[in-house]
């Protein structure tokens, strides 16, 4: 799977848009770019995934860039609540041999402050 | 309930004892993941089931390790003759299918403590 690089940690004012970047230069036509959270002492949570084209969910909004070397996850407006580690994940695509399995780096640790 | 669930959300163990961690996944999920998480790093892959069938063992960390999902559905992760290192968090997730298009949703991890 393509590596990952995300900053070590970032800090957002809550009620602010909280914009992750993550750059994945050595990605494959046929690897997703996945993106979950974890706050402390839970599971990671499912945010959101892409292929290409931008997306967008209830949580949150994912935009790739043209040449798919980098994205950023959008929080729209962020709440204390958004105080996580969040992991920006490349995943191969259907046909691979790995099953889809996860690899986590060390993720960016965002803070959201009042 | 909807999500993920695994029990014991802790467990404490003596070195030397054997483990077993259990993981429900959401019903109908028929991929099946188990990660270890130490402390302070990522979560790292350890096996993956497609319905009772193991498919990908390459995680596992060493033979004591031992998982099991006989009727594809619930799964069983064995530790035998526990180590200290063994101590992490063990996380389970689940996804509908097996494609790579469809995300995986985690539990809440069990907290195993060797001592």
């Amino acid at each position: 799977d393509a590596k990952t690089t995300q900053p070590t940690s970032m800090d957002c004012a809550e009620g602010r848009a909280a914009n992750l970047p993550c750059n994945h230069s050595t990605i494959s036509g046929n690897e997703y770019v996945y993106w979950y959270r974890q706050i402390h002492s839970q599971g990671p949570q499912y945010i959101i995934h892409g292929l290409k084209n931008n997306e967008t969910n209830e949580m949150a909004s994912l935009i790739i860039t043209e040449d798919r070397k980098s994205s950023t996850l959008i929080l729209p407006h962020a709440t204390l609540r958004d105080t996580a580690v969040y992991y920006c994940i490349v995943r191969v695509a259907a046909g691979g041999t790995s099953y889809g399995k996860l690899t986590f780096g060390q993720g960016t640790i965002l803070t959201v402050h009042p | 309930g909807a999500g993920v669930s695994q029990s014991p959300r802790y467990k404490v163990a003596k070195r030397g004892q054997d483990v077993a961690l259990r993981c429900d996944p959401i019903s109908g999920h028929v991929s099946l993941f188990w990660y270890q998480q130490a402390l302070g790093q990522g979560p790292e892959f350890l096996t993956y089931f497609q319905n009772e069938a193991q498919l990908d063992k390459s995680g596992l960390p060493s033979d004591r390790f031992f998982a099991e999902r006989p009727e594809g559905s619930v799964s069983t992760l064995k530790i035998q003759r526990t180590q200290q290192e063994d101590s992490a968090v063990y996380l389970c997730a689940s996804s509908l299918s097996g494609q790579v298009s469809q995300p995986q949703h985690f539990g809440d991890g069990t907290r195993l403590s060797i001592l």
